[in-house]
């Protein structure tokens, strides 16, 4: 069965702190889809970036970057030079192929950026 | 374009009460999902459609009703409500079963309170 852990429940930073939000998954399937999901104080769900199993390659936005590694089934997010406005909840999920297809999330890390 | 909504956004119920949560989207999507959202225990899924008249249980079926009659709505009932049911839920919908690995849109979030 798929499985997301978010081993890490909260974390506090000073802004202007780099900050890495762990997730390890498991799944028996060789195709896969990873998320990541921001929800920020106001409740609603906001959808970050999808990686495909097959590829590997990290990607940056911004201040924002993902390290995807199969060898140790992590998909990591990093935040570089953390604002206040990124204080949230991030869940990471994770979605199988073939006719179930669920989403299965993580726990979720609070984030808490001190001004 | 409205995207996924749900209504309605707050709710208080007494034990015993029954109740129907309302899910509509207008983006065509085959695949709609319920979740519910408690401290600590990210979201889990109580049940899920991959279309009209097919549904599906999720991680945490019990004491909730669904049923797909059309691609655009998918409710959620409550039949006799629980203070265990007292939870923040959310709708989804995405793509399935090709164009699996786009993100799942979420609704605003209902926010249900039982007495």
């Amino acid at each position: 069965a798929q499985k997301v852990t978010q081993a890490q429940t909260e974390i506090s930073v000073v802004e202007k702190e780099d900050v890495t939000l762990d997730c390890v998954y498991e799944t028996r399937d060789t195709t896969y889809y990873l998320f990541w999901y921001k929800q920020p104080p106001s409740g609603e769900l906001v959808f970050l970036i999808r990686r495909n199993s097959f590829d590997e390659q990290n990607e940056i936005s911004g201040r924002y970057s993902w390290n995807f590694q199969k060898s140790t089934s992590s998909f990591n997010f990093t935040i570089t030079a953390s604002q206040v406005v990124d204080s949230a909840v991030y869940f990471c999920a994770l979605r199988e192929t073939g006719a179930n297809s669920k989403l299965t999330f993580g726990k979720g890390i609070t984030l808490s950026v001190r001004p | 374009n409205a995207g996924v909504t749900q209504t309605p956004k707050f709710q208080v119920l007494k034990t015993g009460q029954s109740m129907t949560l309302q899910c509509a989207q207008d983006m065509n999507h085959e695949y709609m999902s319920w979740y519910r959202q408690d401290p600590g225990m990210g979201l889990r899924l109580i049940h899920y459609s991959v279309g009209a008249g097919i549904t599906d249980q999720g991680e945490v079926p019990n004491g909730y009703n669904v049923s797909r009659s059309t691609t655009e709505d998918f409710p959620l009932r409550l039949l006799s409500a629980a203070p265990s049911q007292t939870s923040v839920y959310f709708c989804a919908s995405s793509y399935w079963p090709y164009r699996n690995n786009q993100p799942q849109h979420f609704g605003d979030g209902t926010r249900l309170s039982i007495l």
